[in-house]
């Protein structure tokens, strides 16, 4: 079962920023929080991940609880391409060992 | 590209058929991973190699399916004696030495009659 929780679906306008929340209350002490996206009929696509502290990428921005129970990934100027499912993960980092456990995830749809 | 490929992209098979999907990671990536996601629902973890060794089969639904990657490159994930259940996309990913990251390909989409 994944270790995560996720709302199933939102709207966000176009320009917008895009707040995604997820819930990973018995996460590890070694495990990271990574999210992935999947656009229709593509297979997923990482974006992002982190331990503790709040990280940015080019794609996104990634905040973490101090208790580290919950994170939200935000998309600062959604587009229409950003338009896809969601998924928070969470998993040992540099494992490469570590299968992704993937939940039923966000679908996000981006409207004009 | 330089990115994960998978053959064929979409296969029809008739129940009772044996199916081969392959899978060509990226250049140097040792781990390869084997995903299965129904519609509606996210992937689900089949198999793992790591080079030619496969280190976890423990997502494999039943021994009709069998996976294989022996020289470390390519993989081909066979699927005995298909089922309508067997219908699903079949993802492989592919990642470097303590990465981070999993580079997904495009699937393939299989569909039994």
């Amino acid at each position: 079962d994944a270790k995560t929780t996720q709302p199933p679906s939102m709207d966000c306008a176009e320009g917008r920023a895009a707040n995604l929340p997820c819930n990973h209350s018995t996460i590890s002490g070694n495990e990271y929080v990574y999210w992935y996206r999947q656009i229709h009929s593509q297979g997923p696509q990482y974006i992002i991940h982190g331990l503790k502290n709040n990280e940015t990428n080019e794609m996104a921005s990634l905040i973490i609880t101090e208790d580290r129970k919950s994170s939200t990934l935000i998309l600062p100027h959604a587009t229409l391409r950003d338009t896809a499912v969601y998924y928070c993960i969470v998993r040992v980092a540099g494992d490469s060992w570590g299968k992704l456990q993937f939940g039923a995830g966000t679908q996000v749809v981006v409207t004009p | 590209g330089a990115g994960v490929s998978q053959s064929p992209r979409y296969k029809v098979a008739k129940r009772g058929q044996d199916v081969a999907l392959r899978c060509d990671p990226i250049s140097g990536h040792v781990s390869l991973f084997w995903y299965q996601q129904a519609l509606g629902q996210g992937p689900e973890f089949l198999t793992y190699f790591q080079n030619e060794a496969q280190l976890d089969k423990s997502g494999l639904p039943s021994d009709r399916f069998f996976a294989e990657r022996p020289e470390g490159s390519v993989s081909t994930l066979k699927i005995q004696r298909t089922q309508q259940e067997d219908s699903a996309v079949y993802l492989c990913a592919s990642s470097p030495p303590l990465g981070n990251e999993q580079f997904f390909g495009p699937g393939t989409r299989l569909t039994v009659l």
